[in-house]
């Protein structure tokens, strides 16, 4: 067990539907990352946040957004879904600011759109 | 476009045999290769590498960084079951905003046979 909670484990929804992801990261890490897991695009880094603001961005897509709150939880939102978003969904939180070394990571969502 | 390539894509071995995964990569603006370790959940960090030549080693595994001739190799000798996973190697960029990002290859599955 990392320390890393994400919930919900598992969610179902329609093309079109917007839904939200959360995850706490470990006591005392400021960081948190967010990763999605296909099998058409394998493991992909979306976004990170280091104590509320946005520290880094990846592949993530116009239709997705993230934020991390004052409690450092933060939230995957995704909307507009499609079929290819279907996937894993990891976050990730780190007590470093920058880098990718020194990461723990939850143990995903997995999102399917029918 | 940052290119991380792993090969093989499959590799099935006995246990006791010694194994030598490869990741190269094509990026601009380099900063560290990390490999990861996934079995059914979430990566576990292994290794980051940022200077040519210089061997990181745990245990039974190791790995060593060619910046020269962009790739990464990952040994690992004395093989056991439960090195049975998928290792993701990824390569962390500075983008053109300054900031960091991660790509990742496709990974290389790895099973030992008892």
């Amino acid at each position: 067990d990392s320390g890393v909670t994400q919930t919900p484990k598992h969610l179902i929804t329609a093309t079109g539907q917007r839904v939200t992801l959360r995850c706490s990261p470990r006591s005392g890490d400021l960081s948190v990352y967010w990763y999605q897991q296909s099998l058409d695009q394998g493991l992909q880094f979306l976004i990170q946040y280091y104590n509320g603001e946005e520290r880094a961005k990846g592949n993530i897509l116009e239709r997705f957004s993230a934020q991390q709150f004052p409690d450092l939880h933060s939230e995957l939102n995704l909307s507009s879904l499609e079929l290819g978003d279907s996937a894993l969904y990891f976050c990730a939180s780190s007590p470093k600011g920058t880098g990718f070394d020194e990461q723990y990571f939850g143990p995903g969502t997995r999102l399917t759109v029918t | 476009e940052d290119k991380v390539v792993q090969s093989p894509l499959s590799l099935v071995v006995h246990e006791g045999d010694t194994v030598t995964l490869n990741c190269s990569y094509e990026v601009t603006n380099f900063r560290s290769l990390l490999w990861y370790k996934q079995e059914k959940k979430a990566p576990t960090f292994l290794f980051m590498l940022t200077s040519s030549g210089i061997e990181k080693k745990s245990g039974r595994l190791s790995s060593i960084l060619d910046k020269k001739e962009l790739f990464s190799i990952l040994n690992i000798t004395a093989t056991q079951t439960g090195d049975s996973a998928v290792y993701l190697c990824a390569v962390v960029v500075i983008s053109n905003f300054g900031n960091e990002k991660l790509t990742f290859g496709t990974g290389t599955r790895l099973t030992i046979i008892p």
